[in-house]
């Protein structure tokens, strides 16, 4: 099985900072990888898709990169809606696996 | 317009059983391989289970296997999760959802207690 490790599982920023969060899959998964936004009681939403595809309709603030082992999101300039926990997703094989996910607060 | 929308949630017994629903609309439902994901209060997201458009393949997570079946009615565009045997660490949110393409239901919940 895949293992997807996620880091870090928590942080604190300000809005107007740079944000960079890390997937880490314990094999490779070519670009089978996507990003998911969630807030509290909502359901999630797809950010990015084939590891740096922007979903349409997401802010340009928000990107991906990596292939193989190692991805990164990246929010560009924080803004206040973004605070929310984040997951990524190898769907490259089964199981599929998500990352433990990075809760982002407000500084 | 992609709609999913879940229902047969509610409280289970543990040992017992419950099936969840999903209907479909605003695509070809046959097309598409479709998921369960499930995420316990307070915590991160789990992948449940998938299943090919034509029923060919079905997949499980090993927490699962063997207690859950996932299938589905191409005539009716739904799928469905059977849970037997529930256990009080089932308690989740269940979403249904189109994977790959980002699609989600808004979620049922199945509450595992005696």
């Amino acid at each position: 099985d895949i293992q997807m490790t996620q880091s870090p599982s928590a942080m604190s920023a300000s809005v107007g900072d740079r944000v960079t969060i890390t997937c880490r899959a314990s094999q490779g998964i070519a670009n089978s990888l996507a990003w998911f936004q969630q807030k509290p009681g909502k359901v999630p939403k797809r950010l990015i898709y084939t590891a740096s595809s922007l979903q349409s309709g997401v802010p340009s603030r928000f990107s991906g990169s990596g292939s193989g082992t190692e991805f990164t999101l990246t929010i560009s300039s924080l803004q206040p809606e973004d605070f929310a926990t984040y997951y990524c997703l190898q769907h490259n094989s089964y199981p599929y696996t998500f990352g433990q996910g990075t809760k982002l607060e407000i500084k | 317009e992609v709609q999913l929308v879940e229902s047969g949630g509610g409280l289970g017994q543990p040992g017992g059983s419950l099936r969840l629903s999903c209907a479909a609309s605003g695509f070809s439902f046959s097309t598409y391989g479709m998921s369960w994901v499930r995420q316990a209060p307070g915590k991160g997201l789990e992948w449940v289970s998938t299943i090919n458009g034509n029923s060919d393949s079905t997949y499980y997570a090993d927490s699962v296997k063997g207690r859950f079946t996932i299938s589905r009615d191409n005539s009716k565009n739904t799928l469905y999760l059977q849970m037997d045997s529930l256990r009080a660490e089932d308690t989740a949110v269940y979403y249904c959802a189109r994977l790959t393409a980002g699609y989600w239901g808004q979620g049922s919940l199945v509450t595992v207690s005696s």
